[in-house]
């Protein structure tokens, strides 16, 4: 069962536009939750990391919400551009185990068109 | 950027046929990690690493086997390729200091 679950499953805006993904996760203990952007054909790279004391955390024009209380996280988007175009990952890590486990959601997959 | 390499970036071999997937990265980082994905699908821990000669399975169960001779080296062996073993193969490491993990660039393997 997977314990995070991401919406909407696919987006398509037009270059210049904002846009918001969500992330809702039921991962209990919570560590932090990170978003992550993998181009097709590449690996995951790292855009933001919070902890359950943090409520947002920007880099550049990208920009994460966390309410730990309700367990949903945003990643807003803001002037989208072409090289946005990517699969978009919330990963949740547990305290629970010395592995520091990883839940991965299956990505929004974000198109930005000219 | 990364310092984190995986070959071949992309591979097709027929049914039966042993591969090896490199991965090494040049942070030393102790811990290193692969993890199994498909398209549209999240990604499966197969196998992670503490350092060497250390190594465990992950929650997705996979026929491949690992090794850790030295740090920054973490290849992934298939004995026997079979077309279910089609998927992307992602390599990452991180240090015991942070909790980010850095990921390769991926290997596509497809099993006629």
């Amino acid at each position: 069962k997977n314990q995070v679950e991401q919406s909407p499953q696919s987006l398509i805006i037009l270059e210049g536009k904002n846009c918001t993904l969500q992330c809702n996760y039921t991962v209990s203990p919570f560590s932090n939750l990170r978003w992550y952007k993998q181009d097709t054909g590449r690996g995951p790279v790292s855009l933001t990391i919070m902890t359950f004391s943090e409520n947002t955390k920007s880099n550049g024009r990208y920009t994460a919400t966390l309410d730990a209380d309700t367990k949903q996280s945003s990643l807003h988007i803001t002037a989208s551009q072409l090289s946005d175009s990517a699969s978009y990952i919330c990963v949740v890590s547990d305290r629970g185990s010395t592995l520091g486990r990883l839940y991965f959601g299956r990505g929004t997959q974000l198109t930005v068109w000219p | 950027e990364a310092d984190i390499y995986q070959t071949p970036r992309y591979l097709v071999i027929g049914t039966g046929k042993k591969i090896t997937l490199e991965c090494s990265q040049t942070m030393g980082h102790d811990k290193m990690y692969w993890y199994q994905q498909d398209p549209g699908m999240e990604l499966h821990l197969i196998h992670y690493s503490y350092g060497v000669n250390s190594t465990e399975k992950g929650d997705l169960s996979s026929e491949s086997t690992v090794s850790r001779i030295r740090t920054e080296h973490f290849p992934l062996t298939l004995e026997s390729a079979r077309p279910s073993h089609t998927s992307q193969y992602l390599c990452a490491s991180r240090s015991g200091r942070q909790e980010t993990q850095y990921f390769g660039p991926g290997t596509r393997l497809l099993v006629l």
